[in-house]
């Protein structure tokens, strides 16, 4: 059983670009979570969604960002006009039911803008 | 609302002697309770969690911490540490209903051969 599928590891944008970041729940999980981790911070919540629907995204900051999580694929983080801020480790978790169950983390990915 | 602080951002322990990473949470309702080990550009990975029950929690790696909620603290130990066991440790707090996890700043654990 693969566990959270996150790609690119590592992504570069220049500043005004748009970054496109993925991720495949563990097989069985409906749940999916999505952190930002600044350099020298711990996680931040962001945003969760369940399958078509975002139950939670007080996380997210208003501008620019958008998450998805359609019925068949991965899940989306999209950030448009990227800029030097965003720079930071993006994970996404999931849980096979929410309300504290364990949350598995993929292994992230590392946005660049330069 | 909950929040988590983890007291020291850098530790530094010799080999084989005891690890204890600090911290200490706040929580309206009855809180569960997780640490999670992040070694250099990986994931998260579970080391131990308290959701109900038994206050000692045993995790993997001989990592075990105690859900003490007079001193609403939930702190790591290891009695004897590996130079494998150098890592970032996150400690992090959610609520049954809530589903976002809330974590510390980390500490960094350094092992001294």
């Amino acid at each position: 059983n693969a566990g959270v599928m996150q790609n690119p590891r590592h992504l570069v944008r220049r500043r005004g670009q748009e970054a496109r970041l993925r991720c495949s729940p563990m097989k069985g999980h409906s749940h999916v979570y999505w952190y930002r981790q600044l350099p020298e911070e711990g996680l931040k919540f962001m945003v969760y969604l369940q399958k078509e629907n975002i139950i939670d995204e007080s996380g997210m900051p208003k501008e620019r960002f958008s998450a998805e999580f359609p019925k068949e694929g991965p899940s989306i983080l999209r950030i448009q006009q990227v800029v030097r801020g965003d720079s930071a480790a993006y994970f996404c978790a999931s849980s096979s039911q929410g309300g504290g169950a364990e949350a598995f983390f993929g292994q992230g990915t590392r946005l660049t803008v330069v | 609302a909950q929040s988590v602080t983890q007291l020291g951002s850098h530790v530094s322990v010799s080999e084989g002697a005891l690890v204890l990473l600090r911290c200490n949470y706040s929580s309206s309702v009855p809180p569960y309770l997780f640490w999670y080990v992040q070694y250099p550009n990986q994931g998260l990975q579970l080391l131990l969690k308290y959701t109900t029950g038994a206050t000692l929690v045993k995790g993997i790696n001989g990592f075990e911490a105690e859900f003490k909620k007079s001193e609403t603290s939930f702190h790591l130990t290891k009695p004897s540490a590996h130079m494998s066991d150098a890592a970032e440790y996150f400690c992090a707090v959610t609520q049954v209903g809530n589903e976002k996890l809330t974590f510390g700043t980390g500490t960094r654990l350094t092992i001294i051969p």
